[in-house]
């Protein structure tokens, strides 16, 4: 069974940084792109960034492009998502999502981070 | 880049009724790149259909997908108590992803 687990949330002061992570199981991590999604509460679903298998392609949406640094360690199967300069628009749960056929098949429960 | 529209806002159905949700894309979209997700509170997203009309593992086949061009549907065929939820559609392009804003389904 797929198993996804972030961690890493809290509450942080506007213009500071924060590291989350996500530990995965139940598959073959280094198989597959690795992304991360935001929701803001009550709001909907916010594509924030991803990473290829070998960390070979990396992208982000714009709202965090410079900010924010997705990487990963396929040897401990595990996602992280490095935040800085972090405003009160960035108040989300942060989700760890498995990329399958140009879609998300697997999610985490989500690691909540509170800027204020 | 493209902009996923879903109508309507909020659906107020019964039980064994049948959900009709749209997705409309600003521009034409390859249809392998067209999913759902369902939602519920507190939980995180469920992939329920991906390239348009095939069901994810594990997906009742109450749940099904349609549409090309700019217009994407998916249809429950008779709502159970565990469909009321939020449901989004979401386009791939080039490693991103883009989701509409959502259709609420709940209990008339």
């Amino acid at each position: 069974e797929v198993q996804l687990v972030e961690s890493g949330g809290g509450l942080v002061q506007p213009g500071r940084s924060l590291t989350l992570s996500c530990a995965a199981s139940g598959f073959t991590f280094d198989n597959h792109a690795m992304h991360w999604v935001r929701q803001a509460p009550g709001k909907g679903l916010e594509w924030v960034a991803e990473v290829s298998w070998n960390s070979g392609d990396i992208d982000y949406a714009d709202s965090v492009k410079g900010r924010f640094t997705i990487s990963r360690d396929n040897a401990k199967s595990s996602l992280f998502l490095q935040m800085s300069s972090l405003t009160t628009e960035d108040t989300a749960l942060y989700f760890c999502a498995k990329a399958g056929p140009y879609s998300l098949d697997s999610w985490g429960q989500g690691t909540l981070v509170t800027v204020s | 880049d493209i902009v996923l529209t879903q109508s309507p806002a909020t659906l107020s159905l019964s039980p064994g009724e049948r959900a009709t949700l749209s997705c409309r894309a600003s521009q034409s979209v390859i249809t392998r790149y067209l999913a759902w997700y369902q939602q519920k509170p507190g939980q995180a997203p469920r992939l329920l259909i991906y390239g348009t009309s095939t069901r994810a593992t594990g997906i009742p086949n109450r749940f099904s997908g349609s549409g090309s061009g700019t217009d994407f549907t998916l249809t429950i065929s008779r709502l159970e108590p565990e469909d009321f939820a939020v449901y989004y559609c979401q386009h791939y392009y080039l490693s991103r992803f883009t989701f509409g804003p959502g259709t609420r389904v709940d209990i008339k």
